[in-house]
């Protein structure tokens, strides 16, 4: 079956403006997770959304970083004002539910701020 | 918040061999798991070993678990070409935020 798909593949982008990033989860699956991993690095978490509840926006670098999750399926993470050290490879991840643990991941959108 | 530390940060070895690498924690936990990373396939869940359990087996890969020392091992036998790739140990503490390490980069030449 399909699974999670994100897009863009790529953005470049120049300083200080907004971009969005897309994820499309495996149909079912009520949890959804965005990570960021800069060259090299491992992967540092973000957001995770879980049906209805609130997110755990604990992992957001900073106020300039949101997301949303509508309908409980598609997600767009979305960064304001992009600044360079915002360049990184994004991941996004779901699983059936938390309880299950295995995420699925995405290919990534790779965001250069120029 | 607490990461895993992977030790070694780089393997290289010979197709064949074994490739060994330890993930290193300091709190409790309730489950780790491993995760491959390549150019080919992205990010790929491998194995989960749950806290109440010590060893756990799929396929070519062996991984083991001791709460005591705050450690696990990922042991991949036979390795082959395919397997270059990175490896990520991943932490479940409570909730259900996943922690990933720094990783372990593997390469497997022919």
């Amino acid at each position: 079956g399909a699974g999670v798909s994100q897009s863009p593949s790529n953005k470049v982008t120049e300083k200080g403006k907004d971009v969005e990033l897309r994820c499309d989860p495996i149909s079912g699956h009520t949890a959804l997770y965005w990570y960021r991993q800069s060259l090299g690095q491992g992967l540092e978490f973000l957001i995770y959304f879980q049906g209805n509840s609130a997110p755990d926006k604990s992992g957001l670098p900073s106020d300039r970083f949101s997301a949303e999750r509508t309908g409980g399926s598609v997600s767009t993470l979305t960064i304001q004002r992009t600044q360079q050290e915002d360049s990184a490879v994004y991941l996004c991840a779901s699983s059936l539910d938390p309880s299950t643990d295995t995420q699925y991941f995405g290919p990534g959108t790779r965001l250069t701020v120029l | 918040s607490q990461q895993g530390e992977e030790d070694p940060q780089a393997l290289s070895i010979q197709e064949g061999e074994n490739a060994t690498m330890n993930c290193s924690y300091k709190t409790s936990i309730n489950n780790l798991q491993w995760y491959r990373q390549n150019s080919g396939r992205g990010l790929v869940h491998l194995i989960l070993i749950r806290s109440n359990e010590r060893e756990k087996h799929s396929g070519r890969l062996r991984v083991t678990l001791d709460t005591s020392k705050k450690s696990s091992s990922l042991l991949i036998t036979a390795s082959r070409a395919a397997d270059t790739a990175s490896y990520f140990c991943v932490l479940k503490a409570a909730g259900n935020k996943l922690t990933f390490g720094g990783g372990t980069r593997v390469l497997v030449k022919p």
